[in-house]
């Protein structure tokens, strides 16, 4: 059954710093999403794309945030500038329309030390 | 906010039916009703969802009221397995490449 994959799945990085997390969606889905999970938190939705572009966003997904898909397979999201609150479990999802079911990954566990 | 109430916790016997109680009372004709759940911190789990008849997949039914302000996931033979956080979520219909809200769910948590 095809899924979603993520990498890496745990990230370390120092404050400041910039961070690229990687998602392969499932291959014949169009649109992509991302959303993360502060500890003990809900998950919380961040952004959609598709046909290269952004479809929405939330008030988090903020001018440090970029989403890109680089070739025909990889969607990433980049932070520019890493803060404490950044950390957090970051989920890609994908689904075939946008009326369609959103299938996860299993996250990368992202760390701002 | 999550247009959902759910309760935040439930205890199930393994072996038993798991039924997990979900309130929409705001639900639009147009939206379904989406069930996830998340195992520990691991990628949320699509399980089932419906509008307006009744479902069932390998996983689950969902039955929902015919008045669709409430519905229930049912788990017929809860395993170990299954203890997890489920998520009710409705969602619109044709609503663009919009994001799932999330709520808190219920901590369903199977006992041997």
């Amino acid at each position: 059954e095809p899924e979603v994959t993520q990498t890496p799945s745990h990230q370390v990085t120092q404050m400041g710093q910039e961070v690229i997390l990687r998602c392969v969606p499932i291959s014949n889905h169009l649109y992509f999403y991302w959303y993360r999970q502060i500890l003990g938190q809900k998950v919380e939705f961040l952004v959609s794309f598709y046909n290269n572009e952004i479809s929405e966003k939330s008030e988090i997904f903020d001018d440090q945030f970029s989403v890109e898909r680089p070739d025909g397979s990889n969607f990433t999201l980049k932070i520019r500038s890493t803060k404490l609150e950044d950390s957090a479990m970051y989920f890609c999802a994908s689904s075939r329309d946008f009326q369609e079911t959103q299938y996860f990954g299993p996250g990368t566990r992202l760390l701002v030390l | 906010d999550a247009k959902t109430t759910q309760p935040p916790s439930m205890d199930c016997a393994e072996g038993r039916a798991a039924n997990l109680p979900c309130n929409h009372s705001t639900i639009s004709g147009n939206e379904y009703v989406y069930w996830y759940r998340q195992i520990h911190s691991q990628g949320p789990q699509y399980i089932i969802h419906g509008l307006k008849n009744n479902e069932t997949n390998e996983m689950a039914s969902l039955i929902i009221t015919e008045d669709r302000k409430s519905s229930t996931l049912i788990l017929p033979h809860a395993t170990l397995r299954d203890t997890a956080v489920y998520y009710c979520i409705v969602r619109e219909a044709g609503g663009g490449a919009d994001g799932l809200t999330f709520g808190k769910g219920t901590h369903l948590i199977i006992q041997p």
